[in-house]
């Protein structure tokens, strides 16, 4: 059976750093791009970034570039979101996902199929 | 402010109809394809609709999905207890910040 699991969350302050991880196992994780999603408390789903199968190309949201870097170890099936000077607003549930992608009548499809059951940050003094 | 719109909730009746929309431009629905995220409460998503109309196994076919220029729409018919939920939609942007986008979500009551 197809599972991702996050880990690495919990209560760190402004300025701080985490680095969370999500382990894949049931299928092979060096044939995906995996993505990272988060949601803010009572809020809606926020992508986060997303990285190629070899880790060569890497898309991030405006709002986390220059401080998240996404990466992933594919000998350890394990994806990693690398957070550097957290703020308030980073507080959320981080989703890890697993993307499928391509092209169909020049039109690109994307979509996420396997999902993590999230870890929880919160940013707090 | 979420790229894509869609409404705050929609409510109907067990056994209706009902449908929730998705509004993008022509960065993001416009020439890529939609996908549909059905989530409950403290559980994570749950892919519901692919490439538009597509729905993964398992998926009972009262889901359906369907898009039109910059809009998209998700349709559940036959309305259950069980189907009140939170629903997103997504996509791929293809803008100078290109990357992956949702709606702001739907929350559904079924009355």
């Amino acid at each position: 059976e197809v599972h991702l699991v996050e880990s690495g969350g919990g209560l760190v302050q402004p300025g701080g750093s985490l680095r969370l991880s999500c382990v894949a196992s049931g299928f092979t994780l060096s044939s995906y791009w995996m993505n990272w999603v988060r949601q803010a408390p009572g809020k809606g789903l926020e992508w986060v970034a997303n990285i190629q199968q070899d880790g060569s190309e890497k898309y991030y949201v405006d709002s986390v570039k220059g401080r998240f870097t996404i990466s992933r170890d594919n000998t350890q099936n394990s994806l990693y979101l690398q957070m550097n000077s957290l703020r308030a607003e980073d507080t959320a549930v981080y989703y890890c996902a697993r993307e499928t992608n391509g092209y169909k009548s020049s039109r690109y499809y994307y979509y996420m199929d396997v999902w993590g059951k999230g870890t929880t940050v919160t940013v707090s003094s | 402010q979420s790229v894509l719109t869609q409404p705050p909730s929609v409510s109907a009746a067990p056994g209706q109809r009902v449908t929730i929309s998705c509004s993008g431009s022509s960065s993001n629905i416009g020439n890529n394809y939609v996908s549909w995220y059905q989530q409950f409460p403290g559980t994570a998503p749950k892919l519901l609709i692919y490439d538009n109309n597509k729905r993964p196994s398992g998926i009972p076919d009262r889901f359906s999905g369907s898009k039109s220029g910059t809009s998209a729409t998700l349709g559940i018919t036959g309305l259950q207890t069980g189907d009140e939920a939170n629903y997103y939609c997504g996509t791929w942007d293809s803008s100078l910040s290109a990357g992956g986008v949702f709606g702001g979500g739907t929350q559904l009551t079924v009355l």
